[in-house]
């Protein structure tokens, strides 16, 4: 099993430009979520899926957006990007036991610079 | 003040020695806890959940104290590999948007 995927690992844009980032899970698991990670700061929600075909706004939505149109892969676009986007995103999945919770196992994240 | 909140450290220990951190939260609601450990420049992982009654696991110990609501993580014996961040995670309730991220205690041990 490769748990948790990332894709790209590392990205430089431009302010301006747009971009995907892939998360994908081979794990079966419910839940998914991004989150980006800034220094000094824990790890925000940005966007999170129940399920399929579902998703909803976590701490910090504005100005990305997401799409859960298979299972094991949720994708996070940012649209226009500014430098305020700067900032480590790591992608996160949980098993479905009983409710949500903090068990979740997370992808190697993507680096992602914004000038 | 922070819904989650670490002491940043670095607590900075000799190998073999025990030390512990904890971890406070203002929600008095919050239903699960959880210790994550994250290496430098790699992704958090789950190092164990937080039980009411107390949890070990091998040379990790997980308390929690809801009358002043804090969570503690207690390391004996520590080991050079043990040097990472250890994130605190309390779930508020059973929505992903109250899952809150401590932003983590720096933990190195010297030889």
């Amino acid at each position: 099993n490769a748990g948790v995927t990332q894709t790209p690992k590392f990205r430089v844009l431009k302010t301006g430009q747009s971009m995907t980032l892939l998360c994908a899970q081979d794990m079966n698991h419910e839940y998914m979520y991004w989150y980006r990670q800034d220094p000094g700061m824990g790890l925000r929600l940005i966007h999170y899926s129940v399920g399929e075909g579902t998703t909803a706004k976590g701490e910090v939505p504005d100005g990305y957006n997401v799409s859960r149109l298979k299972k094991q892969n949720f994708l996070l676009g940012l649209e226009s990007a500014a430098p305020s986007q700067t900032s480590v995103y790591f992608c996160a999945s949980s098993p479905r036991r009983g409710s949500i919770s903090g068990e979740q196992y997370f992808g190697p994240g993507t680096r992602l610079t914004v000038t | 003040r922070k819904e989650v909140e670490q002491d940043p450290g670095p607590f900075n220990v000799p190998e073999g020695a025990t030390v512990a951190f904890n971890c406070t939260y203002s929600n008095s609601a919050s239903q699960s806890f959880f210790w994550y450990r994250q290496d430098c420049r790699k992704e958090p992982k789950l190092l164990m959940s937080v039980y009411s009654s107390g949890n070990e696991d091998g040379r990790f110990t997980a308390q929690l104290n809801r009358a002043s609501q804090y969570i503690s993580l207690l390391i004996r014996d520590s080991k050079l590999s043990d040097s990472a961040t250890y994130l605190c995670v309390v779930n508020k309730n059973s929505s992903a948007s109250k899952i809150i991220f401590g932003s983590g205690t720096r933990l190195s041990i010297r030889p």
